[in-house]
């Protein structure tokens, strides 16, 4: 099956630092791409959609400055924390959806972030 | 607006059957999924059905009902590993996926 990255993991940072979350589809091509937030006991909170080469659509009430979204690429969408603080620190799982089948999204494995 | 429910916790014991229902009332439909989610984890795929009637995939059973909006994910045999969170999640008319809260399921011995 298909098969979608994340990179890092996880990451601790500083309060008001920046901090790139990669996500690649390893072998298929990716026309639109899905950022999630999760907290802790909660479920996935869609933050933007993202088709490639085009500008993010973002979800009501999150912040496009805050969460910069790139998707420069059929394999990779980029999404940066800019200046993060603590309330930032959540479970950010990205998704990723081939043209031509509109109802499969491929998971990555999340990435874990803490601002201390 | 846009809503799926589905209960919060639920409890069984190892090597029972229990059943997770889903209801939603979303804008359009073009299938139901059920994920299954350990904690910390990225959520991953069980079932989906875009048709009424019965999927059975092994110890796993999903139903839907459309004209109802509900469905129901069935586990049997169950096992301590299924102790998790089941997410079900509707896509909709933009081929969005909307989510419900979650039903975190408790397997005891």
């Amino acid at each position: 099956g298909a098969v979608v990255s994340q990179h890092p993991s996880w990451v601790i940072c500083k309060s008001g630092t920046s901090v790139k979350i990669e996500c690649r589809s390893l072998d298929f091509q990716a026309t639109t791409m899905f950022w999630y937030r999760q907290f802790p006991k909660q479920s996935l909170m869609l933050m933007a959609t993202s088709n490639e080469g085009s500008k993010a659509t973002y979800e009501q009430g999150v912040e496009k400055d805050k969460f910069l979204i790139n998707h420069a690429s059929l394999t990779l969408s980029t999404l940066t924390v800019t200046s993060a603080h603590p309330e930032d620190s959540s479970f950010y799982i990205c998704s990723a959806r081939e043209e031509r089948e509109l109802n499969e999204q491929f998971f990555g494995p999340g990435t874990r972030l803490t601002v201390l | 607006g846009q809503n799926i429910d589905q209960p919060t916790e639920m409890t069984a014991t190892e090597g029972a059957i229990v059943q997770i229902n889903c209801t939603y009332q979303t804008s359009g439909f073009n299938g139901l999924f059920w994920y299954q989610q350990h904690a910390g984890e990225a959520p991953t795929f069980l079932s989906y059905n875009v048709l009424d009637g019965l999927e059975e995939k092994g110890r796993f059973s999903s139903f839907l009902s459309r004209s109802k909006g509900y469905s129901y994910l069935l586990l049997k045999e169950l096992q301590m590993k299924d102790s998790a969170s089941y997410l079900c999640a509707v896509l909709d008319s933009n081929y969005q996926l909307i989510w419900g809260a979650g039903t975190k399921l408790i397997i005891k011995p």
